[in-house]
């Protein structure tokens, strides 16, 4: 089974600055691997999917990168609505689909 | 609009069952891998089960498996989730999701497009 480990747990960042969110992976799961945003009450939005492309209406300030083991999603200028938890998630060797233990954005 | 919308959830006793539904509309549910995903209060997102569009291929993780069942009816857009001798941890929010470029079965994608989710709690 494939551990994803999420880092920070919780990162402070104020409006208008860059947030970086890192996801590491217990072996390689290639490039098959997505971010999820998921906002308090809501449901899990898929963000970034094939470690860098961005899903269907999500804004250009999104962006992923990585391969192999080490995955970053960087929010380049933070929203108000950007705060909210982020999930990693891979694909590439399942089952079981493993997602990370997500990291919370705060203001 | 593409949309999935589950039903079913409630306060259950522990050894008790309970019947999960998630209604798909807005595309041709009949194609698409789905799987159920549930998140405990205060935690993160844990994979419950998938099924291949025509329910060929079926995963459960080991946290399930032989108490909860996955399946689908395709005439009627419907996705189920059945769950057996349910304990205090399967308590949580449960959601359907569809895999994103589903091929039928065992496609390597993300999930795209997922339900509000549906409450499950488990206690006496």
């Amino acid at each position: 089974e494939i551990v994803m480990t999420q880092s920070p747990a919780t990162l402070s960042v104020s409006p208008g600055e860059r947030a970086t969110l890192s996801c590491r992976a217990s072996q390689s799961v290639s490039s098959n691997l997505a971010w999820y945003q998921q906002r308090p009450g809501q449901a899990p939005r898929l963000l970034i999917y094939a470690a860098s492309t961005r899903a269907t209406g999500i804004p250009a300030r999104f962006s992923g990168s990585g391969s192999g083991t080490d995955f970053t999603l960087t929010i380049s200028s933070l929203q108000s609505e950007d705060f909210a938890v982020y999930y990693c998630q891979q694909y590439n060797n399942w089952p079981p689909y493993s997602f990370g233990q997500g990291t919370k954005l705060e203001i | 609009e593409v949309q999935l919308v589950e039903s079913g959830g409630g306060l259950v006793q522990p050894g008790g069952s309970l019947r999960l539904s998630c209604a798909a509309s807005g595309f041709t549910f009949s194609r698409y891998e789905m799987n159920w995903v549930r998140q405990a209060p205060g935690r993160g997102l844990e994979w419950v089960s998938y099924i291949s569009s025509t329910s060929r291929s079926i995963y459960y993780p080991d946290s399930v498996k032989g108490r909860f069942t996955i399946s689908r009816d395709n005439a009627k857009n419907s996705l189920y989730l059945q769950m057996n001798r349910l304990r205090a941890e399967d308590t949580a929010v449960y959601y359907c999701a569809r895999v994103k470029d589903s091929s039928g079965w065992d496609t390597n994608d993300a999930f795209d497009i997922w339900g509000q989710g549906t409450v499950v709690t488990v206690s006496s």
